[in-house]
């Protein structure tokens, strides 16, 4: 069954610095997403990126976010400057658009900004 | 804007036993599709049932099925013949094309009783 993939799992970083998260969506889906979700707290859109272009964000995918997708297979999240609040675990998703299927997560990257 | 409410953070069912897990919803769009999705102690979101809003049967995926009343924006997940595996975090969401993402409840944690 295809699945999604995140790298790393588990990310350490120290307060300041950048951080990338990987992500391989499903090969043939078209919608790409980040969500987050802070130790015990529900799970927050960030942003959704189709055609190679971020279709919608939430507000707090600020100028401290960017996502592309260089390689045509690799979705990445890169975080500038960490505070300790993105201390987090970080799911992407993937969907076909227009397809009721939802969207498949990764098993996510647990972010912890020291 | 959507919401998804989940009002209840736990519940416990004994093995065997059946439970029902609350979840209402509010959307202005018409075509709309809900979600139940797991996640284990791992952290993984697992899809585990979808709905069409424009379907009125209920959907079933083996032991799970929801009951959902559309006019009443309610969206219910019923476990039956529940396992010690069903324990789990269990959020409901709602998606639309419109802004193709998933607005996610606070989940409820589901606990089961050997």
């Amino acid at each position: 069954e295809p699945e999604v993939t995140q790298t790393p799992s588990h990310q350490v970083t120290q307060m300041g610095q950048e951080v990338i998260l990987r992500c391989v969506p499903i090969s043939n889906h078209l919608y790409f997403y980040w969500y987050r979700q802070i130790l015990g707290q529900k799970v927050e859109f960030l942003v959704s990126f189709y055609n190679n272009e971020i279709s919608e964000k939430s507000e707090i995918f600020d100028d401290q976010f960017s996502v592309e997708r260089p390689e045509g297979s690799n979705f990445t999240l890169k975080i500038r400057s960490t505070k300790l609040e993105d201390s987090a675990m970080y799911f992407c998703a993937s969907s076909r658009r227009g397809d009721p299927e939802g969207a498949f997560f990764g098993q996510g990257t647990r972010l912890t900004v020291v | 804007a959507q919401t998804v409410t989940q009002s209840q953070p736990e519940m416990s069912v004994q093995e065997a036993e059946t439970v029902t897990l609350s979840c209402t919803y509010d959307t202005s769009e018409s075509d709309y599709y809900l979600f139940w999705y797991k996640q284990p102690p791992s952290r993984q979101m697992i899809l585990v049932i979808r709905q069409e809003a424009y379907k009125q049967q209920n959907a079933t995926e083996n032991r799970f099925s929801v009951n959902f009343q559309k006019a009443a924006k309610s969206f219910s997940l019923k476990i039956s013949d529940s396992q010690l595996g069903d324990a789990a975090m269990y959020f409901c969401a709602s998606y639309t094309g419109a802004n193709s993402k998933l607005t996610f409840g606070k989940g409820i944690t589901l606990s089961v009783r050997p």
